[in-house]
């Protein structure tokens, strides 16, 4: 199975603050890539989708980014809202689907 | 709109199963996959498997071959997921969560609300 890893595990920001995260896949995955948030007590749901394309009614200051084995989340301006957990998942051989095991975003 | 709604939490004793459920609206059920994701305390995202509403094909994650079964009710667009032999490892917020995909890859929206299932004696 393709192991996913991010970094870092967790990171602490301010509010306007440039946020970037990394998702490295064991092996290439193409554009296979997602991105999704979790708010404490509630579903994840899709921020990015094929590596690079925004989810309807997602802000456009989250971007996504990458190929092959290498991936970014960016938040060009952190807002309150946004403090939560990030999870990559590639999509390349599914099933099995694999997640990231999550960045954790708060307030510094 | 596309909504995904999911059955009220368990509590369940070691070696019992349970059966949660996974109401969806807003398309049609048939045309898309179903996964069930679940994450344990203070943890990550675990894949738990797939189902195909269309034909009733599955395909299961390894470490759950055996306890899990996935069924669908294409009459009332529900999804189910029974997990047997329960234990106290398996508790755990189960979701279920749409497949949607285009002409390079695919991922998961939306998702339904979450099913706390506690494993306790």
């Amino acid at each position: 199975d393709i192991q996913m890893t991010q970094s870092p595990s967790s990171l602490s920001a301010s509010v306007g603050d440039r946020v970037t995260i990394t998702c490295r896949a064991s092996q290439d995955i193409s554009t296979y890539l997602n991105w999704y948030q979790q708010k404490p007590g509630k579903a994840p749901k899709v921020l990015i989708y094929t590596a690079s394309s925004l989810q309807s009614g997602v802000p456009s200051r989250f971007s996504g980014s990458g190929s092959g084995t290498d991936f970014t989340l960016t938040i060009s301006s952190l807002q309150p809202e946004d403090f939560a957990t990030y999870y990559c998942q590639q999509s390349y051989t599914t099933p099995p689907a694999t997640f990231g095991p999550g960045t954790k975003v708060d307030i510094k | 709109q596309v909504q995904l709604v999911q059955s009220g939490g368990e509590v369940k004793k070691p070696g019992a199963s349970v059966k949660v459920s996974c109401k969806a609206s807003g398309y049609t059920f048939s045309n898309y996959g179903i996964s069930w994701v679940r994450q344990a305390p203070g943890q990550g995202l675990e894949w738990m498997g797939w189902i195909s509403p269309y034909n009733g094909n599955t395909n299961y994650a390894p470490k759950l071959q055996g306890r899990v079964t996935m069924t669908t009710d294409t009459s009332t667009s529900t999804a189910y997921m029974e997990l047997s032999n329960v234990r106290a490892d398996d508790t755990a917020v189960y979701y279920c969560a749409r497949g949607a995909w285009n002409n390079w890859g695919n991922w998961f929206d939306p998702w339904g609300q979450g099913t706390l299932v506690t494993v306790s004696s």
